[in-house]
């Protein structure tokens, strides 16, 4: 099916480090999604986005909607060892329902 | 219910066997959503409704492949003679009502594995 282009696919970091993941699609989208998933459970919303330009922030993670609006990238600052998961960014187009087309998933390794 | 609930959580099945996952959305969440994610990929969309009818079933990958909603609620997704490759986690997520601006709730999924 439909996926976006996300990278990196995997990142093995330091405690401390600031982290840095981005989505790139052939399509324009009117919302992109920033989600986390560990291990046995479902998909968990970190930030929406849902307008060109807008950069939104939750804590120590920080989303930003492409210009056009063909990307958007995550930033986690300081990362620390629970911020370990797979990390999913999504897009949502116009009258499609709310169908949700996800990249392939950045998964993060946070060393103490 | 508090949240999206899926059964069963895990299923082995022999090849060639039927299997049914099951999915409760949120109470009165009108749009439920099915997707697909296979070992170390992202989430691949399969099927949603709106209320009992499903607008787009693009994304289901054969025949194999059936889904309905009843009430407005509970969904079933049906894996007929199911396959090696039909391997996955099978996620539902609900919102209450489709188009942008709502947020998407997750299930935990249903882990099947074909054997």
């Amino acid at each position: 099916g439909q996926q976006l282009n996300q990278s990196p696919q995997s990142m093995f970091i330091q405690e401390g480090e600031d982290v840095s993941m981005n989505c790139t699609s052939s399509s324009i989208f009117n919302t992109w999604l920033w989600y986390k998933q560990e291990p046995g459970e479902g998909p968990v919303l970190l930030i929406a986005l849902y307008k060109a330009g807008e950069l939104t922030s939750n804590g120590r993670l920080t989303a930003q909607f492409g210009i056009t609006r063909k990307d958007s990238f995550l930033n986690i600052s300081a990362s620390i060892p629970s911020d370990v998961g797979i990390y999913f960014c999504a897009g949502q187009g116009d009258n499609q329902g709310g169908k949700l087309i996800f990249g392939q998933g950045t998964e993060l390794s946070v060393k103490p | 219910g508090a949240g999206v609930s899926q059964s069963p959580s895990n299923k082995v099945t022999e090849k060639g066997k039927d299997v049914e996952l099951r999915c409760d959305p949120i109470s009165g969440h009108t749009a439920l959503y099915w997707y697909r994610q296979s070992l170390g990929q992202g989430l691949e969309f399969l099927i949603y409704f709106q209320g009992n009818s499903a607008p787009d079933k693009s994304g289901l990958p054969s025949d194999r492949f059936s889904a309905e909603r009843t009430g407005g609620s509970v969904s079933t997704l049906t894996i007929q003679r199911t396959q090696q490759e039909d391997s996955a986690v099978y996620l539902c997520a609900s919102r209450p009502v489709s188009g942008a601006g709502n947020t998407i709730y997750f299930g935990e999924g249903s882990w099947l594995t074909v054997v």
